[in-house]
């Protein structure tokens, strides 16, 4: 399995301010995903981190707003940029165990942001 | 693109009354995952199907992949206060694709 840790736990911003987001994970690992959850919603995927190259973005997330840095194979950031109300939700780093096949998604306990 | 469907989107039961959630997939998926989510906690992953047909069972937790793996459920039987929180079912297309994940199913348990 997988521990992941992420900092910070939550924070209040100021609207137009950026917040970067930490995830440490306690073993390498080829990729990173960054997901959002909306209050009372399902996950909705970001991207994609791979150390070594740019992020995958998904549809409806952009890397002006989202830049995501990978800088070896246990660490990423996050930063929500120029931040508006609609941001308000919890950023959760997760990582894929494929360990004899099983494929599982560990989360981390997520960043909980509200904006202002 | 990929859509993965969940009913119901909530669910009230009596504690020891059974209950399930079904996951629909818009294309077929190589495998399916059920996650956990407790309120104020993060998704914990619960079971993976793989096999088209594939039932699998954790004590009162039984899964199930259709035939034509597009499909899924989750069935509890007896609930318990221990239950109540948020089942999410996610598929991949394919081994190494991106999750996606289902609307979830919000489970409470009245005691």
């Amino acid at each position: 399995s997988a521990v992941i840790s992420q900092k910070p736990s939550r924070d209040i911003c100021q609207r137009g301010t950026s917040l970067t987001i930490q995830c440490q994970v306690d073993s390498q690992v080829t990729m990173m995903f960054w997901y959002r959850q909306q209050p009372g919603q399902s996950l909705t995927l970001i991207a994609t981190a791979n150390q070594g190259s740019e992020a995958t973005y998904e549809s409806g997330f952009v890397i002006d707003k989202f830049p995501i840095s990978r800088p070896n194979l246990t660490f990423s950031t996050l930063t929500v940029s120029n931040m508006s109300p609609e941001d308000s939700s919890i950023y959760l780093c997760s990582v894929t165990n494929r360990d004899r096949g099983r494929n599982e998604q560990f989360f981390g306990p997520g960043t909980r942001l509200t904006v202002l | 693109g990929q859509q993965v469907m969940q009913i119901p989107q909530y669910q009230h039961v009596q504690e020891g009354e059974d209950f399930t959630t079904h996951c629909n997939s818009s294309t077929t998926l190589s495998n399916i995952q059920w996650y956990k989510q407790r309120p104020g906690g993060h998704p914990v992953f619960l079971i993976q199907l793989v096999k088209s047909g594939e039932v699998k069972k954790q004590k009162r937790l039984t899964f199930q992949f259709g035939e034509a793996k597009k499909n899924s459920s989750l069935h509890i039987t007896a609930t318990q206060t221990t239950d109540v929180g948020t089942y999410f079912c996610a598929g991949r297309k394919t081994s190494y694709d991106k999750v996606i994940f289902g609307p979830g199913t919000s489970l409470s348990v009245i005691p």
